[in-house]
């Protein structure tokens, strides 16, 4: 088993404020890097695949970048927002099996 | 079709009994991914197929478990003999290849009794 590990666990913020989060992974064997927001009672709704070292991705206001040499990516929030308010989940895809952390809890307060 | 289907949405079952989840990849998704939610736990991968072939079955929990797809289209996750810890959601999800986004269904919810 691999260990894809995600901090802070929880995070609070204000509206408004920019925040970051960060996941780690082994970096041997690995093909992609996936991100996910998943709120209460729904389905994850995915945000990124990443794949090449370097990578950066941005999706409105939520950006992330990948450096698979080091094994770390970076998810990015500027000006946060209440409906922002979900667990952030990463994948690594290694081999053949996908490993997910344990994802951030980000509450958004107004 | 317009999404991820999967059924039932939910599944209660007495222990020791089989039990078949289903699950309808968007039309034209290759790869399909089975996954399951136990309660107060992360997300767990279990499965993924390309086409009709599971490159590796080692994250199926148990013998118990087993996946098949036919005609690179529906897919179904079967448990024999179920126990109480096999209470979870499981969703299953899909993408044109792999490594490409996911898009996921609304899981079934099963419980075991």
């Amino acid at each position: 088993i691999l260990n894809v590990e995600q901090s802070p666990q929880s995070l609070h913020v204000q509206e408004g404020d920019s925040t970051n989060f960060t996941c780690s992974f082994p970096s041997s064997n690995f093909y992609a890097l996936h991100w996910y927001r998943w709120e209460t009672a729904k389905s994850p709704e995915a945000l990124f695949v990443m794949t090449l070292n370097g990578d950066e991705k941005k999706k409105g206001r939520i950006s992330a970048t990948l450096n698979t040499k080091e094994g770390y990516s970076y998810l990015y929030i500027k000006g946060s927002q209440p409906e922002d308010s979900a667990t952030y989940l990463c994948a690594s895809l290694t081999g053949n099996q996908f490993y997910f952390g344990t994802g951030t809890s980000l509450t958004v307060i107004p | 079709g317009a999404g991820v289907s999967q059924s039932p949405s939910n599944k209660v079952t007495e222990k020791g009994k089989d039990v078949e989840l289903r699950c309808d990849p968007i039309s034209g998704h290759t790869a399909l991914y089975w996954y399951r939610q136990s309660l107060g736990q992360g997300l767990e991968f279990l499965i993924y197929f390309q086409g009709n072939s599971a490159p590796d079955k080692s994250g199926l929990p148990s013998d118990r478990f087993s996946a098949e797809r036919t005609g690179g289209s529906v897919s179904t996750l079967t448990i024999q003999r179920t126990q109480q810890e096999d209470s979870a959601v499981y969703l299953c999800a899909s993408s044109t290849v792999i490594q490409e986004t996911q898009y996921f269904g609304p899981g079934t919810r099963l419980l075991v009794l």
